[in-house]
């Protein structure tokens, strides 16, 4: 199992762009959210999914969208990139309320 | 809400040295807490979990944490530390809405290892 994949690794926007954030996951887990890293902050949970078809918001949505068709893949949209968004973002995913969430490697975002 | 406090941002102890890290939460009902682990660069990596009965829970890479109630903590220990121990330890809550775990971290704390 390759667990929870994240890409790209790194990317740099400049203000006002979009773009997408992929996450995927093999490990057929019902529950995936999106976290964003913050020195200093912690992690802070944007939105989440409970199943495919079902989205909800986390503690830090705006300015994000996302989707679940499938149960593998959660992307997370960055409508219109603002430099508040530089950050690092994990993908987690677990099997549902008891059981741990397993974190993929992070996407580094630069907005300029 | 809920929230998990942090209080030491950094940490340095000697390679051997025993290790506490600690973790205070506020949280109306009975607590799903973890602690995490980062090493630079990386994803995070469960090192333990309570979620019921005995209180003091034993995790991967020789790490504990005990639960108390009383005092609203789940302190991380280590009897002895590896240099591999440096790296970015988070201690989480978790509530369940909807059946779904959202995770609520604390700030973080560096820990490094001197020689």
């Amino acid at each position: 199992n390759a667990g929870v994949t994240q890409t790209p690794k790194f990317q740099v926007l400049k203000t006002g762009q979009s773009m997408t954030l992929q996450c995927a996951q093999d490990m057929n887990h019902e529950y995936m959210s999106w976290y964003r890293q913050d020195p200093g902050m912690g992690l802070r949970l944007i939105h989440y999914s409970v199943g495919a078809g079902i989205t909800d918001q986390g503690e830090v949505p705006n300015g994000y969208n996302v989707s679940r068709s499938t149960t593998e893949d959660f992307p997370l949209r960055l409508l219109s990139a603002a430099p508040s968004q530089t950050s690092v973002y994990f993908c987690a995913s677990h099997r549902g309320r008891g059981y741990e969430q397993y974190f993929g490697p992070g996407t580094r975002l630069t907005v300029t | 809400a809920q929230s998990v406090t942090q209080p030491d941002i950094h940490i340095t102890v000697s390679e051997g040295a025993s290790l506490e890290l600690r973790c205070n939460y506020s949280y109306g009902a009975t607590p799903y807490l973890f602690w995490y682990v980062q090493s630079p660069g990386q994803g995070l990596q469960l090192l333990l979990k309570y979620f019921s009965g005995d209180t003091l829970v034993q995790g991967i890479k020789g790490f504990e944490a005990e639960f108390k109630r009383s005092q609203s903590s789940f302190n991380l220990r280590k009897p002895s530390v590896h240099w591999s121990d440096a790296a970015e330890y988070f201690c989480a809550v978790a509530r369940g809405i909807q059946g779904a775990q959202k995770l609520v971290f604390g700030q973080g704390t560096r820990l490094t290892i001197n020689p």
